[in-house]
C-alpha cells in the first residue's frame, strides 16, 4: 500500500524559531509537493520538487524553503517562524510518467503547526 | 493559471445523488481534471480523473463538457460516510507542476 508519512501530526513552535517539517514517501515517486491548508482558502501549493535537488516555487513560497537530498524525502523549512504560518501542512507525492502526471497525488496525514 | 471555483457547501440526504460543479474557465489544453475527497484530520484522497466527456469508476462519475470550462462530480446514492470536503484539481500531465491549482473545496454534509 502506498504511503506518505510526515514527521509530526502536531507541532508547537515559538516565533522566530527555525522549523523543519519532514515528509517521506515509499512509492519511488519523482514528484513531491508541500501545501498549506487554511479555512476558506483550500490547498495552496508552497513548493514542488520533480527530482532530487530540483525545486520550483508554488503559489505561496515566501517565508519557506525546501530541501530534497534523497528521492524519498522532501523537507519544508520555515527559517524564522511567524504566527501567520500557523496552519495545516500537507505533503504529497506523484509519478511523472503516464497520463496521471501530477493529478493522482498521494497525501500524507498532515502536520498541524501552531506558532506562538 | 487555471483558477477553480466551487460551491462552499452542499447538503444532501442519504440515498440521493449529489452533483458538485467546479468552474475552471482558464483550463489549458494539457490540463487534466481530478477530484479529491478529504475527511477531517486526513490528507485528501484521489477519487476520479478525466480530460473530457464522461468518466465513471466504482465510486463516482465525472462529467466534462466539450469546452472543458467546468466539470461535475456526481456521487450516486450518498451515505453518511460521504460527508467530507471535495476538491477539484486542474493540473498538467507533465511539466509545470508548480502550475497546478486546487479549488477551495466543497463541504458536503449528508444527513439521514
Amino acid at each position: 500500500d502506498v504511503k506518505v508519512t510526515q514527521s509530526s501530526r502536531y507541532l508547537v513552535k515559538r516565533t522566530g524559531e527555525k522549523v523543519f517539517l519532514e515528509c517521506v514517501q515509499d512509492m519511488d515517486h519523482e514528484n513531491m509537493f508541500w501545501y498549506r491548508q487554511d479555512p476558506g482558502l483550500g490547498l495552496r501549493l508552497i513548493y514542488f520538487s520533480y527530482d532530487v535537488k530540483m525545486k520550483e516555487k508554488g503559489d505561496i513560497p515566501e517565508g519557506y524553503s525546501v530541501s530534497r537530498e534523497k528521492k524519498e524525502r522532501f523537507s519544508l523549512i520555515l527559517e524564522s517562524a511567524s504566527t501567520n504560518q500557523t496552519s495545516m501542512y500537507l505533503c504529497a507525492s506523484s509519478l511523472t510518467s503516464g497520463r496521471s502526471g501530477y493529478n493522482e497525488q498521494f497525501f500524507g496525514p498532515g502536520t498541524r503547526l501552531t506558532v506562538l | 493559471l487555471a483558477k477553480t471555483t466551487q460551491p462552499i457547501s452542499m447538503d444532501s440526504y442519504e440515498g440521493q445523488e449529489v452533483n458538485i460543479t467546479c468552474s475552471h474557465n482558464n483550463i489549458a489544453t494539457n490540463d487534466y481534471i481530478t477530484w479529491y475527497q478529504q475527511f477531517p484530520s486526513q490528507g485528501p484522497r484521489f477519487i476520479i480523473q478525466g480530460y473530457k466527456t464522461k468518466v465513471t469508476n466504482e465510486v463516482a462519475s465525472l462529467f466534462i463538457p466539450a469546452d472543458r470550462k467546468s466539470s461535475t462530480l456526481s456521487l450516486p446514492r450518498v451515505s453518511l460516510s460521504d460527508t467530507a470536503v471535495y476538491y477539484c484539481l486542474v493540473a498538467p500531465t507533465g511539466g509545470g507542476g508548480n502550475k497546478l491549482t486546487f479549488g477551495t473545496g466543497t463541504q458536503l454534509k449528508v444527513e439521514l
